[in-house]
């Protein structure tokens, strides 16, 4: 079964600085997909990046970048120069490949962001 | 940008009661996806829809609980009778193709008294 980790419950950051939030997963399926959401206070869940398991490069999204390293296992979310805004839950999820597709979560990171 | 749309934000329920949850999804998305929450707990998938018929559910997703896309645009989750452990956020999904993410609605906090 597929499973995804993440081991930090909270992480306080000052402002401006740049944060790695952990995410490693376990899967025996040689095509996966790996996503990050953000959920602020208010509850919904907003889409940031995606990394495909072929791909040869890391995603980028402005600020967001992953660092997927295959062999590691592992998908870390890079937030450069984090905002005050950018405080809220982390949640790393993958996403199976074969029948529905439905996503995996982890348990979240709370992140902080000090001003 | 289109959005997920689900509705009530906040439904508030008498244990027993059968409550249904509405969404709209991406009007050009095809795959469509239900995920409870349970206060600050993980995410959690309770079933897919695809080609009008369920694809996947999980073992949460047991008889108490329907889905149904009754038009082009609608699609219900339904809780027949409804318990205290059901109280979560209850998130709709949904994305056009297999390799695309999927797009969130803002969720509907449910609340069993």
């Amino acid at each position: 079964a597929q499973k995804i980790t993440q081991t930090q419950p909270g992480m306080f950051v000052q402002e401006k600085e740049a944060v790695t939030l952990d995410c490693t997963y376990d899967t025996s399926d040689p095509s996966y997909g790996l996503f990050w959401y953000k959920q602020p206070s208010s509850g919904e869940m907003i889409f940031l990046i995606y990394q495909g398991s072929y791909d040869q490069q890391n995603a980028t999204e402005g600020r967001y970048s992953l660092n997927f390293q295959k062999a590691r296992k592992s998908a870390n979310l890079v937030i450069s120069a984090s905002q005050l805004g950018d405080s809220a839950m982390y949640f790393c999820a993958m996403r199976e490949a074969q029948g529905a597709q439905k996503l995996v979560f982890g348990q979240g990171t709370r992140l902080t962001i000090n001003p | 940008e289109p959005e997920v749309t689900q509705t009530p934000s906040h439904q508030v329920t008498q244990m027993g009661q059968e409550v249904i949850l509405r969404c709209v999804p991406i009007s050009n998305h095809l795959y469509f996806y239900w995920y409870r929450q349970i206060l600050g707990q993980k995410v959690e998938f309770l079933v897919s829809f695809y080609n009008n018929e369920i694809s996947e559910k999980s073992e949460i997703f047991d008889d108490q609980f329907s889905v149904e896309r009754p038009d082009g645009s609608n699609f219900t989750l339904k809780i027949r009778s409804t318990k205290l452990e059901d109280s979560a956020m209850y998130f709709c999904a949904s994305k056009r193709e297999v390799e695309q993410p999927q797009h969130f609605g803002d969720g509907t906090r449910l609340s069993i008294l």
